[in-house]
């Protein structure tokens, strides 16, 4: 079956510490792993992975693909409060003609001052 | 270039009644997909829809729900006699046609609408 595994579901840390978000997966047709951040609306794009090995980076954001270990890591430095959020991560994949998105349940990430 | 618009932003409904959710793709996108969020929940998939087809609707209850995308206006989402358990925000996404891995900078994400908070009493 299909699936993405997030975690851990919830985090709590202080400003100024660094976090890692893990998401692993398991799908066949692979296409592409993306990470969002959701407040209190609709999620919004951070990244999308599709090889492996190259990290993509964004401020104090950056993120990894393993497309053997079948995981991605999401690295956060330096969190302020205004990190606080859920992360999402999905997997795109290939059926048929068509693509599908799988979603993970998120990490709950709080920064506290 | 105006986003994903979906409206209303909240809706009531009492118990029985027809919940109708719209959601107006970005210009020049002819996916849409809708998403249902329970409270505490992740986003879970319900269907994926081109312009007067609908491709994939795995994730939606098979009854009671129903969803439309016209040649012409916006997506639909339809959810008839609404029970308590359909209390959830609901969102919508749209891409654009499909892009080949590594086409046009990769920007290939879905982009969501402000999503529809739907109550039900």
């Amino acid at each position: 079956e299909d699936k993405v595994v997030q975690s851990p579901l919830s985090l709590v840390v202080h400003e100024g510490d660094t976090v890692t978000l893990n998401c692993s997966y398991e799908v066949t047709n692979f296409r592409s792993l993306l990470w969002y951040k959701q407040e209190k609306k609709a999620p919004t794009f951070l990244f999308m992975l599709t090889s492996s090995g190259i990290e993509k980076k964004s401020g104090r954001l950056s993120s990894i693909l393993d497309k053997k270990e079948l995981f991605s890591i999401l690295n956060i430095t330096a969190t302020q409060t205004g990190d606080s959020a859920v992360y999402l991560c999905a997997v795109e994949y290939n059926a048929g003609n068509n693509r599908k998105l799988i979603w993970g349940l998120g990490t709950s990430l709080a920064v506290n001052p | 270039n105006a986003g994903v618009m979906q409206n209303p932003r909240h809706l009531v409904r009492r118990r029985g009644q027809e919940a109708r959710l719209r959601c107006s793709p970005m210009k020049g996108h002819s996916h849409v997909y809708w998403y249902r969020q329970l409270p505490e929940e992740g986003l879970k998939f319900m269907v994926y829809l081109q312009k007067e087809n609908i491709i994939d609707e795995s994730g939606m209850p098979k009854e009671r729900f129903s969803a439309e995308f016209p040649k012409e206006g916006p997506s639909i989402l339809r959810i008839q006699q609404v029970v308590r358990g359909d209390s959830a925000a609901y969102f919508c996404a749209s891409s654009p046609p499909f892009l080949k891995l590594g086409e046009a900078g990769e920007r290939n994400e879905q982009f969501f609408g402000p999503g529809t908070r739907l109550t039900v009493l």
